[in-house]
């Protein structure tokens, strides 16, 4: 079955820099990619997606990538804010999944310092 | 936006206890989950459901039932909460669709005593 990994599990950044975390899948055949950012004490929340016929997406100062061929994806969050601070959980979703078997990565706790 | 509401944000119940957790999304979404979050190990598939009085076994269902008698609720039962049940558990909806996101409510943190 897929299997998601994450790295790295912390990251701390200065305010204004960027931040970058990538997640690598083993089931070529997973086509939809979610990342959540999870606050303290609240749920995952979906931040942004990418599917498997697009290379990149934007949504303001976050994008994600997507490499089929290496099998992995990336978070991209630019100028950094403490509020983005949070821990972010990617996910890979296989062919004909209708929403039972996400595979989570483990999270990377991001910290934003002032 | 959708919003999924969980009852609860901290419950303490005692071993042997029936308990029982609530979830409520207001987008008529066709599909809702039970999930349990544990530090280390991630995000744990307890049971899903696809209609109403339909449900799926996750990967985790021991100890636990579920169910959904309107399309908007779906709720989780432990029949005898056991210490190893203290966990935060996490409802989440989608659309009827071929990978559709989750969308999650806030947890309800349990403590089993």
């Amino acid at each position: 079955g897929e299997n998601v990994e994450q790295h790295p599990s912390t990251l701390s950044v200065q305010e204004g820099d960027s931040a970058v975390i990538k997640c690598t899948y083993s089931d070529s055949a997973s086509n939809y990619f979610p990342w959540y950012k999870q606050e303290l004490g609240k749920g995952p929340q979906l931040i942004i997606d990418i599917r498997s016929n697009v290379g990149e997406k934007k949504d303001q100062r976050i994008a994600v990538t997507l490499n089929k061929t290496a099998k992995h994806f990336s978070l991209h969050i630019t100028e950094t804010q403490p509020e983005d601070s949070a821990v972010y959980f990617c996910a890979a979703s296989p062919l004909d999944n209708y929403g039972q078997n996400f595979v989570f990565g483990p999270g990377t706790r991001l910290s934003v310092l002032p | 936006d959708v919003k999924v509401t969980q009852s609860s944000r901290y419950l303490v119940k005692r071993t042997g206890e029936k308990v029982f957790l609530e979830c409520v999304q207001d987008m008529d979404h066709e599909n809702m989950f039970w999930y349990r979050q544990d530090p280390g190990l991630g995000l744990r598939l307890i049971y899903f459901s696809y209609d109403v009085k339909m449900k799926e076994k996750g990967d985790i269902p021991e100890g636990y039932s579920v169910s959904r008698e309107k399309k908007e609720r779906f709720s989780l039962i432990l029949e005898s909460a056991s210490t190893n049940q203290t966990s935060m558990y996490l409802c989440a909806s989608s659309l009827g669709q071929k990978n559709s996101p989750l969308h999650f409510g806030n947890g309800t943190r349990l403590t089993v005593t």
